[in-house]
Order: C-alpha cells, then structure tokens, then sequence
C-alpha cells in the first residue's frame, strides 16, 4: 500500500516552461489538495478538490491549474513557470467528512525555476 | 479574518518537557490539528482536537480552549528523534485546514 505518491521527486525548471506535478492516491479518499511550502510562511493551499469532477480554489491559486477526473489521481499543471513558483509541493488527500478531515500527505516535490 | 501564531523555533534537553503553544482567530472553527514534519520529509498526523479539554496519546498530549483561541502540544521525555517542526492548524468553517508556520524544536542532549 503506498498511500500518495508524487512525481517526479525534484525538478529543475526553465522559466516559462510548462511542468505537471502528478499525485496519485491508493486509499479512495475522495478529497485532495495541493500545497506549497516556503521557508516561514508555512503551508499554503493552492487548489483543492472535494470530489472527483470538482475542483476549488485555495489561498494561492494564480499561476497553477488542476484536474479533478478520476478518484486517485490528482494533478497540478503550471502553465508557465515563474521563478516565484520556486518551493516544496505537497499534495495530500483526505475522507474529509466520510471518515474525518486528517490529511495525509504525499513525499512532495521540490521545484527550482531558473 | 483568519490568523494562527506559534513560535517560530524552541530548544529543549533530551528528557524533558516541552510545550509548543499555538494561537488561533477564526471566524469558524471545526477542530485543531498538530503535525510533525521532520526536515525534508512530508508532514504526518499527531492530534487532532475539537472539543475542549487535553488528549493523551502516549509522550504526546494536545490541549485546546477553544473560548481562548488556545492550544498546545506537550511532548514528554524527549528523544533526539522528537527534533522536527510541529505544525499547528485549524480546520475552517468550509472544513479547509489553515495551517501556521510551524514551529522548529531544536533537542539537544
């Protein structure tokens, strides 16, 4: 059982480049998100979905863009990238209101934009 | 609006006692986590409080006043392997967890 997976594990990244940042999940839980984290200022929700077909918008949304098709995966597209977008991406997942709102989280994915 | 503070980084003596305290403002309020994330790892589930009062989970305890705006995660008997940041997070009133910036606890031996 591997819970969430994230792909790839680090990227280095050309600015204006377009990266999808995968996230799969094994445990049929039906919401997902997608974080960043930053030195000092913690972690902050980019998009987020509580439901396979729907997707929302977090607190940083601006720049990304996610899909929502099926239960297990959900994947977070950066159309252009700036190097703002520089951090550690965790995605995660939880039964949220099934079983409880604990999240658990994917190994996340460092992103360097030059 | 939202708001959550905890310190930003604390040290402690293997062995002894620390107390991470976390301060929330929310206009909802469906529950408090804390979570544990060593350096260059994913963060992992510790406690999750929604009623007043202290849980116990073996070295680890959590408290919450939820009229104060208060919590706190106690460990006991501290190893060196307890060295990580401890997040502090509130689920909303959409049930979305608001999280702070963490704290760093330094164990020294």
């Amino acid at each position: 059982i591997a819970g969430i997976t994230q792909a790839p594990t680090s990227q280095i990244l050309a600015a204006g480049r377009r990266m999808t940042l995968r996230c799969t999940q094994d445990m049929r839980h039906n919401a997902m998100y997608w974080y960043r984290q930053d030195l000092g200022l913690g972690l902050r929700l980019i998009h987020y979905s509580n439901t396979a077909g729907t997707t929302g918008k977090g607190e940083v949304p601006d720049g990304y863009s996610v899909s929502r098709a099926n239960t297990d995966d959900f994947p977070l597209t950066l159309a252009s990238a700036v190097p703002s977008q520089t951090s550690v991406y965790f995605c995660a997942s939880s039964e949220a209101g099934t079983g409880g709102y604990e999240q658990f989280f994917g190994p996340g994915t460092r992103l360097t934009v030059l | 609006g939202q708001n959550i503070d905890q310190p930003t980084e604390m040290t402690a003596t293997e062995g002894a006692i620390v107390q991470i305290n976390c301060t929330y403002q929310t206009s909802g309020f469906n529950g408090l986590f804390w979570y544990q994330q060593h350096a260059g790892e994913a963060p992992t589930f510790l406690s999750y409080n929604v009623l007043d009062g202290l849980e116990e989970k073996g070295r680890f305890s959590s408290f919450l006043s939820r009229s104060k705006g208060y919590s706190y995660l106690l460990l006991k008997e501290l190893q060196m392997k307890d060295s990580a940041s401890y997040l502090c997070a509130h689920l909303d009133s959409n049930y979305q967890l608001i999280w702070g910036a963490g704290t760093k606890l330094i164990i020294k031996p």
